[in-house]
C-alpha cells in the first residue's frame, strides 16, 4: 500500500526567508504525489502534483516540489515565504484511486 | 475550472435529528466523489467513495446506516448523517474527480457540523 510521510508537524518561517515542507513516500508502484494547502476553516487547494512527467513540478502561489526517487522524497518548497502561506499543508499519494494523506504540516509566518 | 461546492457551509443540530450535506462539482462532471471527516488539528480520514449510479463504498469502521451517501448524478452527491448525536460533530469535506483513478481530487469548502 501505498503511505506518504510529512517530518514536522509544525514549521515557523520569517517572512521572506526559505519556505521548506518535507513528504517522504512509501510506493510499491510509481506514485502520483500532490500537495494540498489548507487555509482555517476552508477545504483543500491543490498547490502541485507529480504524475510520472517532469520530476521538477512548479504550482501556484510560488510553490514547487521535486520528486527524488532515490530518497523516495515529494518536498515542498517556496524560496521567499509570504504572510498568506500560513496554513496546513498536506502531502498526499494516490494508492488505487483514494488519496493517502500524510498528517499535516500547520505553517507559521513570522514578520 | 474545477469547483466544487458544498452546501450549507455550517449547520446546527439537535441530537437525534438527521443533517443532508450537499456536494456539487460546478463545472465538471464527476464520476467519483469522496467524503471525508477531519478533526480539529488532524489530516482527513476517508469515510466512503461513491460512484455515480452506484452504491457508496464505506471505509473500515464508518457506519454506511449512518452516513448516508447517494450519488445520483454526476454533479452532485449528499452525505445524510442520520439520528445525529455530538459525536458526529466534525468538519465534513467531500472531493470530486472525473475519468481516471489517478487524476486529481477536487475539493468543496466543507461543512462544519455542530450537532448539540
Amino acid at each position: 500500500a501505498q503511505s506518504v510521510t510529512q517530518l514536522g508537524s509544525h514549521v515557523s518561517v520569517s517572512e521572506g526567508a526559505l519556505v521548506l515542507l518535507r513528504c517522504n513516500y512509501s510506493s510499491s508502484v510509481p506514485p502520483y504525489l500532490f500537495w494540498y494547502v489548507q487555509y482555517p476553516n476552508q477545504g483543500l487547494q491543490l498547490l502541485l502534483k507529480y504524475t510520472s512527467a517532469a520530476t521538477l513540478v512548479k504550482g501556484i502561489n510560488g510553490f514547487e516540489a521535486e520528486f527524488k526517487k532515490s530518497e523516495t522524497s515529494f518536498h515542498l518548497t517556496k524560496p521567499s515565504a509570504h504572510m498568506s502561506d500560513a496554513a496546513e499543508y498536506f502531502c498526499a499519494v494516490n494508492s488505487w484511486g483514494k488519496l493517502q494523506f500524510g498528517a499535516g504540516t500547520q505553517v507559521v509566518v513570522t514578520p | 475550472g474545477a469547483v466544487v461546492s458544498q452546501h450549507p457551509s455550517w449547520v446546527i443540530c439537535k441530537s437525534g435529528t438527521s443533517v443532508k450535506i450537499e456536494c456539487r462539482s460546478l463545472d465538471f462532471q464527476a464520476t467519483t466523489m469522496f467524503w471525508y471527516r477531519q478533526f480539529p488539528k488532524q489530516s482527513l480520514m476517508l469515510m466512503a467513495t461513491s460512484n455515480e449510479g452506484s452504491k457508496a463504498t464505506y471505509e473500515q469502521g464508518v457506519e454506511k446506516d449512518k452516513f448516508l451517501i447517494n450519488h445520483a448524478s454526476l454533479t452532485l452527491s449528499t452525505l445524510t448523517v442520520t439520528s445525529a448525536h455530538p459525536e458526529d460533530s466534525s468538519f465534513y469535506i467531500c472531493s470530486a474527480k472525473s475519468g481516471a483513478s489517478t487524476d486529481t481530487q477536487y475539493f468543496g469548502p466543507g461543512t462544519r457540523l455542530t450537532v448539540l
